[in-house]
This record gives structure tokens, C-alpha cells and sequence, in this order.
């Protein structure tokens, strides 16, 4: 069974700038999380999709972050315009269920922003 | 607020001694918990769960306790091996505002000496 997908791997972008991030669960999972994990700290949950639907969002600064799930199955997150302090890792994570299935993640982006 | 405490950053153990893991939380809304390892640049693996109607789980090397009045659990490896060098994380799942989700500590790296 493939695991969750993820690209790009690394970005190095400089601030005011845009970026945006790919996730493909794995096959089958109606929910998908994006999380943010700046150094030093544990993984944060900026949205949580069950299938194409938003079900939180409230930690998603949406002044400049937005994401989408378009047919319930890709994902993408986009930071515009980018600042300093978005210098992190972005992971992405599916589960089958929106509960206490597990969560599995992918390999995550490193976002550094100059 | 931090809502799931890992009050160690770091841990080293001789190799084939025991590794124990410490995670604290505040919210008694929590009732599944997760533990994940991470290696480096890569995505968190999930290891181990607990429900909050259980004390005890375990898996191979792998057992994880849950102590629900204290608001504590543990990991713990025995015996400990230097693959198992890792960041650890603990996350605790409920849920708020109508949604299920975890929330993660900041983790624990455990060094595991040969």
C-alpha cells in the first residue's frame, strides 16, 4: 500500500513571496490534516478535510494560508504572501476516518522563507 | 495552554537497557492516545496507541501505559536498540468544537547508545 505523498520536499522562498505544497493521501482515507511542525516543537493542525469538505480550520491563519481538496482526494496548501516566521515543516497526514483511526503521514516539506 | 506535555527534550539509554517515555496531559476529554517516531527528514511513523478504557498496551518491544487519574502515559522499549534513536511523540485525541482531532507534545529524542 503506497503511504501518503508528498512534494516538494524542500522550498526555499523569500518573504512576501508564494508558495504551495501537494499532498495525495493514501488510497481510500477520507481524511486528510495539514499540520505545521516549526522546530523544537510538535506538529500543529492548521485544516482537517473529510473528503472535500472542510471540517476545522481554526487554527489555519487564513489571512495568507489557504488550502483546497478538490474531488476529495489531492490536496494543496498555499502560503501568500509568505513571512519569516512560516519557516517550517509542513505535513501532511490521511486516515480512513475522522475519529480515532491513526493517522499516517507523509514525508513533509521544509519551507524556509528568507 | 499546552495541552500534552513531553517534559523531557532528550533521553539517552545504553543499548538493551530499558527507554521509558514520559507524555502529561491536562484535558480529561482526551480518550485515545497515540505515540509516533520520527527520524530525521522524515514524517512521523505511528508506533503504538491506547484507548482511555484501557492501562495497558502492548506490542513487541513496545508497551505504552496510561494512567488516566494521574493524566499521564509512558512508553516504554525494552529492550532498546540503536535503531530506536528517535524523536517520540505523544498525542492525545478528543473532541472539541464538534470535531475529533489530537494534539501533539513537543516530543522527547532518545538516544539509544551502542
Amino acid at each position: 500500500e503506497a503511504g501518503v505523498a508528498q512534494s516538494p520536499r524542500y522550498k526555499i522562498i523569500e518573504k512576501r513571496q508564494s508558495v504551495a505544497f501537494w499532498c495525495n493521501p493514501i488510497s481510500g482515507h477520507a481524511t486528510l490534516y495539514w499540520y505545521q511542525q516549526i522546530l523544537g516543537q510538535g506538529p500543529k493542525l492548521l485544516i482537517q478535510f473529510q473528503n472535500n469538505g472542510v471540517v476545522d480550520d481554526s487554527q489555519l491563519p487564513k489571512d495568507r494560508f489557504s488550502a483546497e481538496r478538490l474531488k476529495g482526494v489531492d490536496s494543496t496548501l498555499k502560503i501568500q504572501p509568505a513571512k519569516l516566521e512560516d519557516s517550517a515543516v509542513y505535513l501532511c497526514a490521511s486516515s480512513p476516518g475522522p475519529t480515532t483511526d491513526t493517522q499516517y503521514f507523509g514525508p513533509g516539506t521544509r519551507l524556509t522563507v528568507l | 495552554d499546552q495541552q500534552v506535555k513531553q517534559n523531557s527534550p532528550s533521553l539517552s539509554v545504553q543499548e538493551g537497557r530499558i527507554s521509558i517515555l514520559n507524555c502529561d496531559y491536562t484535558n480529561s476529554m482526551f480518550d485515545y492516545f497515540l505515540w509516533y517516531k520520527k527520524y530525521p527528514a522524515e514524517g512521523p511513523t505511528f508506533l503504538i496507541s491506547i484507548s482511555s478504557i484501557k492501562d495497558k498496551n502492548e506490542d513487541g518491544r513496545f508497551t505504552v501505559f496510561l494512567n488516566k487519574s494521574a493524566k499521564h502515559l509512558s512508553l516504554h522499549i525494552v529492550p532498546s536498540q540503536p535503531g530506536d534513536s528517535a524523536v517520540y511523540f505523544c498525542a492525545a485525541g478528543g473532541t472539541t468544537s464538534g470535531t475529533y482531532k489530537y494534539i501533539f507534545g513537543t516530543g522527547t529524542r532518545l538516544k539509544v547508545l551502542a
